[in-house]
Order: C-alpha cells, then structure tokens, then sequence
C-alpha cells in the first residue's frame, strides 16, 4: 500500500509567480489536511477537505491560498503571487475516517517551496 | 485554545543513554495524543499514539504514557541509538486537526 504522495518534493518560484503542490492520500482514504512548517517551527493546519469538500479553513490565510481535493485526481494546494514569507516546507496527511478522534493522520514527504 | 509545550533542543546524548524528551499539553477534554518523528529531509511518521487517559503508547523502544493529572505525554527510550537522530514532534488531535509543538531535535552520537 503506497504512502500519501506528494510532488514536487523540491518548488523553486520567484516572488509574484503562483506555486501549485499536488498531494495523492493513501489508497482508501478520503480526508485530506494541509499543513505548513516554517523554518525550526512546528506544522501548522491550513486546510481540512474531503472529496469535492472544504471542511476546514481555519487556518489557511485569507489571500492568495486555495485547496481542493477534487473527485477525480490529487488535491491541490495553490498559491498565487508567491512571497518570500511563503518559503516553507508543505505538507500533506491523509486518514480514513476524519470524523473520529483517535484516527491517525498519515504524512507525505512534503514539498519544500522556496520563494526566490 | 488548546497547545502543546515540549522541551527545547537540541538534546544531545551518547549511544545507549536514557532518553526522555518533555511534553506538555493544554486542552479541554481528553483529546487523542500523538509522538511523531522527522528524519532529515523527510516528512513525519507516527512513532505513538495514546487515545485516553493513563494509555501508554509503544514503538521501537519508545514509550509515552497518557498523564491527565500532569497533562503530560513524555517520550521515553531506554537505551538510543545513533539512528534515532532526528526531530520529534509531540501532538494533540482537536476535532480534525492535530496542533503540534515546536519539536525537540535529538542528536545521538557514537
């Protein structure tokens, strides 16, 4: 059973462009987080979406960022007009049954942006 | 609102010491729990995970246990090896999403 996929691992873009990250969940899951780990900081939730769903947005910014995980195909983290303050590692996780608290979140690799 | 607190890094240690690394939490109820690790360059892997009070989760020698009178979910090893260098991250589950802390990095040298 391949792992949550995430591409590229590696996003280089220069300030103003728009920066697009791909995350495929492990096979059987259909939940869908989006987090964000600033330089020697922790991860942070942007974005919780199921099929063709935005459940949670709390923590995207107001501006610039947009998700969606459609039907067919992976989810896609966008980012428009890209800032140096965007520089991070991006992360995907993945779980079966979000609704239920002791489920586990599984993690892709991760796609690194750095805004130049 | 809810958070976790762990122990700054980086924690440095020879092969085969004892291990712990601090985490505290703050929250209503008795959310789920987590340790997670991150080897250079790579994303996060569940290491364990403790689902209610006085749980105690267990993984490749690692163990933590479930504290609600402490709110505490401390990472413990007994005996670490050079591979075990990396990044850990402690975690609490709130409804959909896990609040991390800021990670302690272990270096584990010969």
């Amino acid at each position: 059973n391949a792992g949550v996929m995430q591409n590229p691992r590696h996003l280089v873009r220069r300030r103003g462009q728009e920066a697009r990250l791909r995350c495929s969940p492990m096979k059987g899951h259909s939940h869908v987080y989006w987090y964000r780990q600033l330089p020697e900081e922790g991860l942070k939730f942007m974005v919780y979406l199921q099929k063709e769903n935005i459940i949670d947005e709390s923590g995207m910014p107001k501006e610039r960022f947009s998700a969606e995980f459609p039907k067919e195909g992976p989810s896609i983290l966008r980012i428009q007009q890209v800032v140096r303050g965007d520089s991070a590692a991006y992360f995907c996780a993945s779980s079966p049954l979000a609704s239920a608290s002791t489920d586990t979140q599984y993690f892709g690799p991760g796609t690194r942006l750095t805004v130049l | 609102g809810d958070s976790v607190t762990q122990m700054e890094g980086p924690v440095t240690l020879s092969e085969e010491a004892f291990l712990t690394i601090n985490c505290t939490y703050t929250a209503t109820g008795y959310p789920s729990l987590f340790w997670y690790v991150q080897y250079p360059g790579e994303g996060l892997q569940l290491l364990l995970k403790a689902t209610k009070a006085d749980d105690k989760g267990s993984n490749k020698g690692f163990e933590a246990t479930y504290r609600k009178e402490t709110t505490s979910f401390h990472l413990e090893k007994g005996s670490v090896q050079v591979s075990d260098s990396a990044v850990y991250f402690c975690a609490l589950r709130r409804s959909d999403k896990l609040i991390f802390g800021t990670g302690t990095r272990l270096q584990v040298f010969p």
